[in-house]
């Protein structure tokens, strides 16, 4: 089964940070670029960020103002996100997700994990 | 950053009727255009890529088309399990989303 799960998030100071895991199965996880995606409460989705296969090719969403960075771990079959800097608007539940195809470029997303709350507050 | 903009952003229908959503892009995407579907609790579920093909696994019920700017997703009879929110992605730069219209029972 194609899956993805994500992990790492919680309770953060403001000015903390947080990384956040997904972890990849049945698929060939290293023939994908990957995404983030965030929702805030009760709002609609943000694309933050993408980093294709071999991480050759790395995106981020101008919003974030160079406080987050994609990685990913292609022999553990992981994607990563390091978030710095964090603000009460970076409160959402964050998704890793996976497009629909392996060509390279920008595609529509097929497989989502269920998300990970992340809670900046003091 | 192309802005993607949904209407409305509330629609209300009764089962069995069709809805007819909406979505504008501020510049042209071409045909990469993705719809999607969005539970209470649950990631969103993809419906429609390619401005008008629908998603392994989609009922024929749900349609998409247009071209451009210009993008509308049909739900051709609505049964209860359609009631959700539905946003419209674009792909042909980067990534945007439009804000969303939530589908709900009249």
């Amino acid at each position: 089964e194609v899956q993805l799960v994500e992990s790492g998030g919680g309770l953060v100071q403001p000015g903390g940070s947080l990384r956040l895991s997904c972890a990849a199965s049945g698929f060939t996880f290293s023939s994908y670029s990957m995404n983030w995606v965030r929702q805030t409460p009760g709002k609609g989705l943000e694309w933050v960020s993408h980093i294709s296969g071999s991480s050759g090719n790395i995106y981020y969403s101008d919003s974030l103002k160079g406080r987050f960075t994609i990685s990913r771990d292609n022999a553990k079959n992981s994607l990563f996100l390091q978030m710095n800097s964090l603000g009460v608007e970076d409160t959402a539940v964050y998704y890793c997700a996976r497009p629909g195809t392996t060509a390279t470029g920008t595609w529509a997303f097929d497989i989502w994990g269920q998300g990970t709350m992340v809670t900046v507050s003091s | 950053e192309i802005v993607m903009t949904q209407s409305p952003a509330t629609l209300s229908v009764s089962p069995g009727e069709r809805a007819t959503l909406s979505c504008r892009a501020s510049q042209s995407v071409s045909t990469n255009l993705a719809w999607y579907q969005q539970k209470p609790g649950q990631a969103p579920r993809l419906l429609i890529y390619g401005a008008s093909t629908r998603a392994t696994g989609i009922p024929a019920r749900f349609s998409g088309s247009g071209s451009g700017t210009e993008f509308t997703l049909t739900i051709s009879s609505l049964q209860s399990e359609d009631f959700a929110v539905y946003y419209c992605q674009q792909y042909n730069n980067r990534y945007t989303f439009g804000q969303g219209t939530k589908l709900e029972i009249k």
